[in-house]
C-alpha cells in the first residue's frame, strides 16, 4: 500500500551542523511530497513541498529533491540553528487528497 | 494570521466517559479534516468535510467516534465512551478546498484513564 518511511530519531546536532533526514515512499500513481515540521505545543506547519519528480522544495534553508528513480525526498539544511529543534514529517499526497505521513523524526540542535 | 482553533488543548478524562472536540477552521475553507496522532506515529485521518458533507470517514471507528460540521463551518469530533486506546493527539485541519494546502491547529491532547 503507499506509505512513507522516514529515519528514525532523536537525532541531536550541533549548532552550524549539516542535516539530512532521510525519507522514502511507496506509492501507486504519482504523488506529492511534503515536509512538515511541528513544534513543541504547535500543530504542523508545512514546510516545503513538490509536486512533481526533480523539483526541489526550498524553504527557510531546508531542501528536498523529489526522486522518483529512489522514491526519495530527503530533507536538508546546511547549518542547523537550535530554533530548528522541532518534529520533521515527511508526507506524501495522492489523489482526492489523502495524506499519509511518516512517523516524523525528532531534531534537537543543542549550542 | 489567520489560524485554525481547536479546544480544549488538553482533556483527560476516564475509560466509558463521553468526550467532545471542537475545531474551528479558518475563515472560508471549505474543507476540514480530523487526524489522530498517536505519540511517536504520524496523523492518520479520520475524517474529511467538504463544506457539511463527509467525504472520507472510511478510517472512523463508527461504533465510538461521530464528527458532524452542520453549518459548514465548525466541527466538533465525539467519542462515547472512551477507551485506553484513545489517548492521543486529535488534530483539525482545514483547507481553502480539496488538494489546496493543509493549515493545522494546535492539537487536543487526550488521555483516557
Amino acid at each position: 500500500g503507499d506509505s512513507v518511511t522516514q529515519m528514525e530519531g532523536p537525532v541531536t546536532l550541533s549548532e552550524e551542523a549539516f542535516l539530512t533526514i532521510n525519507c522514502t515512499y511507496t506509492a501507486t500513481g504519482y504523488p506529492s511530497l511534503f515536509w512538515y515540521v511541528q513544534y513543541p505545543g504547535e500543530g504542523l506547519q508545512l514546510l516545503l513541498k513538490a509536486t512533481k519528480a526533480d523539483d526541489k522544495g526550498s524553504n527557510k534553508g531546508f531542501e528536498a529533491t523529489y526522486r522518483k528513480e529512489t522514491t526519495s525526498f530527503h530533507l536538508e539544511k546546511g547549518s542547523v540553528q537550535v530554533s530548528d529543534s522541532a518534529v520533521y514529517f515527511c508526507a506524501l499526497r495522492l489523489y482526492g487528497n489523502q495524506f499519509y505521513f511518516g512517523t516524523g523524526t525528532s531534531l534537537t540542535v543543542i549550542p | 494570521e489567520a489560524e485554525v482553533a481547536q479546544s480544549p488543548r488538553y482533556k483527560i478524562t476516564e475509560k466509558s466517559q463521553a468526550v467532545a472536540f471542537w475545531c474551528d477552521p479558518i475563515s472560508g475553507h471549505a474543507t476540514l479534516y480530523w487526524y489522530r496522532q498517536i505519540l511517536g506515529q504520524g496523523p492518520e485521518l479520520l475524517v474529511q468535510f467538504q463544506d457539511e458533507s463527509v467525504v472520507d470517514d472510511s478510517q472512523l471507528p463508527k461504533d465510538r467516534f461521530s464528527a458532524e460540521r452542520l453549518k459548514g463551518v465548525d466541527s466538533t469530533l465525539k467519542i462515547q465512551p472512551a477507551e485506553l486506546g484513545d489517548s492521543a493527539m486529535y488534530l483539525c485541519a482545514s483547507s481553502l478546498s480539496t488538494g489546496f494546502e493543509q493549515y493545522f491547529g494546535p492539537g487536543t491532547r487526550l488521555t483516557v484513564t
